[in-house]
C-alpha cells in the first residue's frame, strides 16, 4: 500500500531555535498534504493544509508565521517550527491522500523544546 | 462543530478477552467514520471504515458498525491478541473524497499474555 514517510521521528531542540519536519509520499503524488498536532491527552488537531505550488491554508488559531509550511514538490511537504518554545512541544503528524483512496499518515514526530 | 469522543484509556485486557472501545460523534450531514491504529514507533494505519449508516467495517477480526441513530461507531473484537496492543483512534471526515480528519483522543490498548 501507499506509504508516507515522516522525518525525524523524535527531535529535541533548544528554545529559540527552528526545527524542520519532512513528510514524503513514497510511491504516489500528493498535491495536498495535511499537518496535525496532538497535545497530551487531547485529540489530533488539524493545523494546516499544504498545497503544492501555492500557499498553505491554516486552521483558525494556528500562527502561520510560526509554523511555516512548504510544499515544493508533489511528494514533499515540510513543516518548520520557528523560534520554538516549550509550549510548542507536541506530537506532529502529516497525512497525504491518494486520489481515489484514503489518506495515509506518517509516523509522526515527537518534538521536545527545552 | 464536528467532534469525536472516545473512551479514555489505557485499556488492559488479557489475551483472548473481548474488546470494546466506545466512540461517539457529532457531525452535520453524512460523515464517513474510521478507526485508525498506531503501533509503537509507526504511523497511523487505517484499520476499518464505514461511509454510510448501518455499514459495518471489518478487518483483522475488528468490527465497527455506523449507527446514525446513536451517532456511534464502537470498535469490537471477539478475542484480542498481544499483537493488538496499540493506540486506537476513532475519526470522521465530512464524507467520501474529503481528507480533513477529526480525531478522538486515542485509546491505548495493552493486551497481556
Amino acid at each position: 500500500g501507499a506509504v508516507v514517510s515522516q522525518h525525524p521521528s523524535r527531535v529535541i531542540c533548544k528554545s529559540g531555535t527552528s526545527v524542520k519536519i519532512e513528510c514524503r509520499s513514497l510511491d504516489f503524488q500528493a498535491t495536498t498534504m495535511f499537518w496535525y498536532r496532538q497535545f497530551p491527552k487531547q485529540s489530533l488537531m488539524l493545523m494546516a493544509t499544504s498545497n503544492e505550488g501555492s500557499k498553505a491554508t491554516y486552521e483558525q488559531g494556528v500562527e502561520k508565521d510560526k509554523f511555516l509550511i512548504n510544499h515544493a514538490s508533489l511528494t514533499l511537504s515540510t513543516l518548520t517550527v520557528t523560534s520554538a518554545h516549550p509550549e510548542d512541544s507536541s506530537f506532529y503528524i502529516c497525512s497525504a491522500p491518494e486520489v481515489g483512496n484514503e489518506a495515509f499518515f506518517g509516523q509522526g514526530t515527537r518534538l521536545t523544546v527545552v | 462543530g464536528n467532534s469525536v469522543t472516545q473512551m479514555e484509556g489505557p485499556v488492559t485486557l488479557s489475551e483472548e478477552a473481548f474488546l470494546t472501545i466506545n466512540c461517539t460523534y457529532t457531525a452535520t450531514g453524512y460523515p464517513s467514520l474510521f478507526w485508525y491504529v498506531q503501533y509503537p514507533g509507526e504511523g497511523l494505519q487505517l484499520l476499518l471504515k464505514a461511509t454510510k449508516a448501518d455499514d459495518k467495517g471489518s478487518n483483522k477480526g475488528f468490527e465497527a458498525t455506523y449507527r446514525k441513530e446513536t451517532t456511534s461507531f464502537h470498535l469490537e473484537k471477539g478475542s484480542v491478541q498481544v499483537s493488538d496492543s496499540a493506540v486506537y483512534f476513532c475519526a470522521l471526515t465530512q464524507g467520501p473524497g474529503t481528507y480533513k480528519y477529526i480525531f478522538g483522543t486515542g485509546t491505548r490498548l495493552k493486551v497481556l499474555a
